[in-house]
């Protein structure tokens, strides 16, 4: 089936820098990718949507500013936590839609801030 | 808003025997339905899915039902498998694909 690669897999840093965390589908052109995030126990939550060439679409509440999404290329989105803090400590996870209602998700990314 | 949830956290199965694995919803715009398979450090998986229109869906040891009137879907597994054990989500979307994703229910199949 499809594969959607997600880098790095775990990651730490300290309070106030920034985190990009890469998602790529290796053998199929995602139009769209979605970024989730998951805390300890909870749903996963959509954040944001984005498309190729264009901005991304932000859920109530996530602050793009903060949380800041590229889709450059079809196989390509990246996710920046920019100055990150504690409370953003988190798993993130992404998908991509390979034209069909399935989605493919990456490995997930887990982040923690010090 | 939790539009979709799973109110059991966790799921203690002997081998051999049914899970059975619950999920509500509210919002009645939902029109598709899915499930998926978690295991630890890794994403989620696709595992089977259900439209609207039908009341059952099967693929091997796995069967969802849908009842919309009650707006409750449940995922059958049987026989359990040890290799089953892992986090299931249910997930539901509507026309742009955007899924809404229950909080997940943890299977532990016993040997």
């Amino acid at each position: 089936g499809a594969v959607v690669s997600q880098h790095p897999s775990r990651v730490i840093c300290k309070s106030g820098t920034s985190v990009k965390i890469e998602c790529r589908s290796l053998d199929f052109q995602a139009t769209t990718m979605f970024w989730y995030r998951q805390f300890p126990k909870k749903s996963l939550m959509l954040m944001a949507t984005s498309n190729e060439g264009s901005k991304a679409t932000y859920e109530q509440g996530v602050e793009k500013d903060k949380f800041l999404i590229n889709h450059a290329s079809l196989t390509l989105s990246t996710l920046t936590v920019t100055s990150a803090h504690p409370e953003d400590s988190s798993f993130y996870i992404c998908s991509a839609r390979e034209g069909s209602e399935k989605l493919f998700f990456g490995s997930g990314t887990q982040l923690s801030v010090l | 808003d939790q539009q979709v949830k799973q109110n059991s956290p966790s799921l203690s199965v002997q081998e051999g025997r049914i899970s059975i694995l619950n999920c509500d919803y509210t919002n009645s715009m939902f029109d598709y339905f899915l499930w998926y398979k978690k295991y630890p450090a890794e994403g989620p998986t696709f595992l089977i899915s259900i439209s609207s229109i039908k009341d059952k869906n099967e693929d091997g040891r796995f069967t969802v039902f849908l009842n919309k009137s009650a707006k409750h879907l449940s995922l059958h597994i049987v026989p359990s498998q040890p290799g089953d054990s892992a986090v299931y989500f249910c997930a539901a979307s509507f026309n742009d694909y955007k899924l809404s994703f229950g909080a997940g229910t943890t299977v532990t199949v016993r040997a």
